[in-house]
């Protein structure tokens, strides 16, 4: 059972363009959302979250959007760069939980900007 | 401050073997989680260890073990490999939440690749 789900393995982007790298979750009970980007034989790094308060973080090139209602949230980069091209994690957890530490991932979509 | 180290790197081993896998996280953060990834499957939650206790499980048969020291340090065992627990294996650190809002960033080290032949 797939609670996060990122739907699209992959995705090409021209540089200087938008990404928009998508995740649909399943459990409602998911109050904290997460992305992460993962370099080859690196672990993969934090870039930016978003609490179930708000609909919208923005940091620098990279803005995060959460649709409660649909259960859904998208990661957007302007303008794209060639580092950008990694693997991009959707990670949710519930923060309700005092010390639940368990993050549950996405299976990933694979960035790559065209230069 | 130093990051999360993995050691070692990379490992082979056969089948029926037993591993042991080693974290040492960014120094003060007490909560340890462990992860595999394999492609296809993103990164599964393994289990997690606060103050050398596991607090949470995910779904994996009992030969994934795991333990903390009081310095936090962290290991996991496999014992009985079989051919699908080749995977990376990610060990994640985080400091100890302070409130509700705390931001869950957990910090990730940069893996274990376990080739099980």
């Amino acid at each position: 059972d797939q609670q996060v789900k990122q739907n699209s393995p992959s995705l090409s982007v021209q540089e200087g363009r938008i990404s928009i790298l998508n995740c649909d979750y399943t459990n409602s009970m998911f109050d904290y959302f997460l992305w992460y980007k993962k370099y080859p034989a690196e672990g993969p790094t934090f870039l930016i979250s978003i609490s179930s308060i708000k609909d919208k973080n923005e940091d620098g090139r990279f803005t995060v959007f959460l649709n409660k209602s649909a259960k859904h949230l998208s990661l957007h980069i302007v303008p794209s760069q060639p580092g950008d091209s990694a693997v991009y994690f959707c990670a949710a957890s519930a923060l309700s939980n005092f010390g639940n530490e368990k993050l549950t991932f996405g299976t990933g979509t694979r960035l790559t900007i065209i230069p | 401050k130093a990051g999360v180290t993995q050691t070692p790197r990379y490992l082979i081993k056969t089948r029926g073997q037993q591993v042991t896998l080693s974290c040492s996280p960014i120094s003060g953060h007490r909560s340890v989680s462990w992860y595999q990834q394999t492609p296809g499957q993103g990164l599964q939650f393994l289990f997690e260890y606060f103050s050398e206790t596991q607090r949470n499980k995910g779904n994996f048969p009992g030969r994934f073990s795991g333990r903390q020291f009081s310095n936090s340090r962290s290991e996991m065992n496999v014992s009985t490999l079989e051919l699908g627990d080749s995977a990376l294996y990610l060990c994640a650190s985080s400091s100890p939440r302070s409130g509700r809002a705390t931001p869950n960033e957990q910090y990730f080290g940069p893996g274990t690749r376990l080739t099980v032949t």
